[in-house]
């Protein structure tokens, strides 16, 4: 069964630092998604991105935030400078129609020192 | 603000029982509805999608009433797997691509 996979699993970095967590979605989707999950919260929509373009974004994805999608497989999320409250887990998400379920990645451990 | 409120939880049960989950939603521009259910520090997994006419699946009942913008979820004869929380999770709706909207999750802990 296709599946939405992460890398790292893990990333531990020191603020201020710049970190790249890497997805690559189910082969035939279009709609592609981060979220996130601080510990003990609930799960966070952060960017959505279809047709290679961000199409919605939370007031989280700020400047320090961008995405992209390189080539046809990977989708990546960069954080530019990152802080103490970036600690999260990560999650991609990817869909294949606008009314489909998404499906998530096993997310990335993101802890800022 | 769009929210979704469930049930604080956790729910203790024994293995075999019947387990009901509830959820509010404040959108009322959403269309598309789940649960999810999640793993300890895993990533949400898709359990169900939730159609307004009812929809069952095995051991799972998923109900919408949209007037009440009420959803819910029941689980009918426990089994020790299904120990997890269960998000419930609605589309952000007003022409958006589909960003979902969770609820903190309702914890469900099944003792043999």
């Amino acid at each position: 069964e296709p599946e939405v996979t992460q890398t790292p699993s893990h990333q531990v970095t020191q603020m201020g630092q710049e970190v790249i967590l890497r997805c690559v979605p189910i082969s035939n989707h279009l709609y592609f998604y981060w979220y996130r999950q601080i510990l003990g919260q609930k799960v966070e929509f952060l960017v959505s991105f279809y047709n290679n373009e961000i199409s919605e974004k939370s007031e989280i994805f700020d400047d320090q935030f961008s995405v992209e999608r390189p080539d046809g497989s990977n989708f990546t999320l960069k954080i530019r400078s990152t802080k103490l409250e970036d600690s999260a887990m990560y999650f991609c998400a990817s869909k294949s129609g606008s009314y489909n379920e998404q499906f998530f990645g096993p997310g990335t451990r993101l802890t800022v020192l | 603000r769009k929210e979704v409120e469930q049930d604080p939880g956790p729910f203790n049960v024994p293995e075999g029982a019947t387990v009901a989950f509830n959820c509010t939603y404040s959108n009322s521009a959403s269309q598309s509805f789940f649960w999810y259910r999640q793993d300890c520090r895993k990533e949400p997994k898709l359990l169900m999608s939730v159609y307004s006419s009812g929809n069952e699946d095995g051991r799972f009942t998923a109900q919408l009433n949209r007037a009440s913008q009420y959803i819910s979820l029941l689980i009918r004869d426990s089994k020790l797997s299904d120990s997890a929380t269960y998000l419930c999770v609605v589309n952000a709706g007003g022409g958006s691509q589909g960003n979902l909207i969770f609820g903190k999750g309702t914890k469900l802990s099944v003792k043999p």
